[in-house]
């Protein structure tokens, strides 16, 4: 099965606290990509990063940073020092065929 | 244009009318690609088109939707007959191609379809 996991349904946290969004996956499949997307309140899903299956390299862009582990089908997603314009809900998503899977997202709420 | 332009950005429908939802893609994206968002919810797959032809139309829900594209650009959801449980929003996405792995997807904003 595809399937794409995030169990963190809402995440609240204050300014400038670090804060990682999980992302649990489930593939058959041995190339595979996996993706992050922000869905800020305006509605659109940005696009933030994608890896795939064989490059196992952590990623830093700025304040973002990403954990790919295979042994553990983990894509975890950090955010260091949030600011209030991280507020959004996030979504991690799976290649499958010629579409993506995503989970069902994780809302993050960063107060003043 | 810039970016996926989704039309209209919300509509409100009696139950058992029909709706038409509208995206036009990144120009020269030869991918489209439909997924409902229900309340609190993640992206489901509806359909895609690689060019004007659907190769997968395994996620439409049920036989009241129905999506075509032509010209390899503007797609048209259109809901027939719509029920409650069709209360969503309808994202529109493209892509260079049918690989989401090369180029990852553009959305639009969505439309936010509530049937009362």
């Amino acid at each position: 099965a595809q399937k794409v996991t995030q169990a963190q349904t809402e995440i609240s946290v204050v300014e400038k606290e670090d804060v990682t969004l999980d992302c649990v996956y489930e593939t058959r499949d041995t190339t595979y990509y996996l993706f992050w997307y922000k869905q800020p309140p305006s509605g659109e899903l940005v696009f933030l990063i994608r890896r795939n299956s064989f490059d196992e390299q952590n990623e830093i862009s700025g304040r973002y940073s990403w954990n790919f582990q295979k042994s553990t089908s983990s894509f975890n997603f950090t955010i260091t020092a949030s600011q209030v314009v991280d507020s959004a809900v996030y979504f991690c998503a799976l290649t499958f065929n010629n579409d993506m899977r995503f989970g069902a997202g994780t809302r993050l709420t960063v107060k003043p | 244009g810039a970016g996926v332009s989704q039309s209209p950005s919300n509509k409100v429908t009696e139950k058992g009318k029909d709706v038409e939802l509208r995206c036009d893609p990144i120009s020269g994206h030869t991918a489209l690609y439909w997924y409902r968002q229900r309340l609190g919810q993640g992206l489901e797959f509806l359909i895609y088109f690689q060019g004007n032809s659907a190769p997968d139309k395994s996620g439409l829900p049920s036989d009241r939707f129905s999506a075509e594209r032509t010209g390899e650009s503007v797609s048209t959801l259109t809901i027939q007959r719509t029920q409650q449980e069709d209360s969503a929003v309808y994202l529109c996405a493209s892509s260079l191609d049918s690989l989401p792995a090369n180029y990852g997807y553009t959305f639009g904003s969505g439309t936010r379809l509530t049937v009362v």
